[in-house]
């Protein structure tokens, strides 16, 4: 079955180290989306990538990198000039037209 | 510019209630408009989805109808049960940038037994 896989689902950073937040889909689609979100609240785009080798910022790229070398994978790396990292972490991907997103189950990274 | 606004939650209801979740969109030409849900610790998932006024989006028992008179796309369904106990996000696709999506800031429900 297709999909998009986040891994893992559960990570733990100490302060002062960056850690990466795996994203891949077997979907074939084009453009991938990494999105953070807090207790109770809604969605904020990090970065965002619509074709291989090429990505732009998201709301609140700071503290944060991403690469695009294959279609298939989309990692994200928490650096620590991220403050507070702490946080649910969600990929998605979509195809080109009008079909919205499909996301990962998440990461919820913590800071100990 | 884009912009989509849900009610604030939670919506707490009791099992079998009419559920409304309200929302409200402002935009450039004629969007598609969608529903994710996010049960709690998981990635959101598409609940429905319409592409053009007057459609009606159904799925689980759930509907939205695209009003561009009202510019809205409510959420209702007719008889709530607990597993629907969720956060539903609203979301209108941006069709002069690449088909991303703009979201709503999400609405809480709880429905109790």
């Amino acid at each position: 079955d297709g999909g998009i896989t986040q891994s893992p689902k559960y990570l733990f950073r100490k302060e002062g180290q960056n850690v990466t937040l795996s994203c891949e889909q077997n979907l074939n689609h084009d453009a991938m989306y990494w999105y953070r979100q807090d207790p109770g609240q809604g969605l904020r785009l990090i970065y965002y990538s619509q074709i291989v080798n090429d990505f732009q910022k998201g709301d609140i790229a700071e503290g944060y990198s991403v690469s695009r070398e294959k279609k298939e994978s989309f990692p994200l790396t928490v650096t620590s000039a991220q403050k507070n990292p702490t946080a649910f972490y969600l990929c998605a991907s979509s195809r080109q037209g009008n079909y919205g997103y499909t996301f990962g189950s998440g990461t919820r990274l913590t800071v100990v | 510019g884009n912009s989509v606004t849900q009610m604030e939650g939670p919506v707490t209801l009791s099992e079998e209630a009419f559920l409304t979740i309200n929302c409200t969109y402002t935009a450039t030409g004629y969007p598609s408009l969608f529903w994710y849900v996010q049960y709690p610790g998981e990635g959101l998932q598409l609940l429905l989805k319409a592409t053009k006024a007057d459609d009606k989006g159904s799925n689980k028992g759930f509907e939205a109808t695209y009003r561009k008179e009202t510019t809205s796309f409510h959420l209702e369904k007719g008889s709530v049960q607990v597993s629907d106990s969720a956060v539903y996000f609203c979301a209108l696709v941006r069709m002069d940038s690449n088909y991303q999506l703009i979201w709503g800031a999400g609405t809480k429900l709880i429905i109790k037994p």
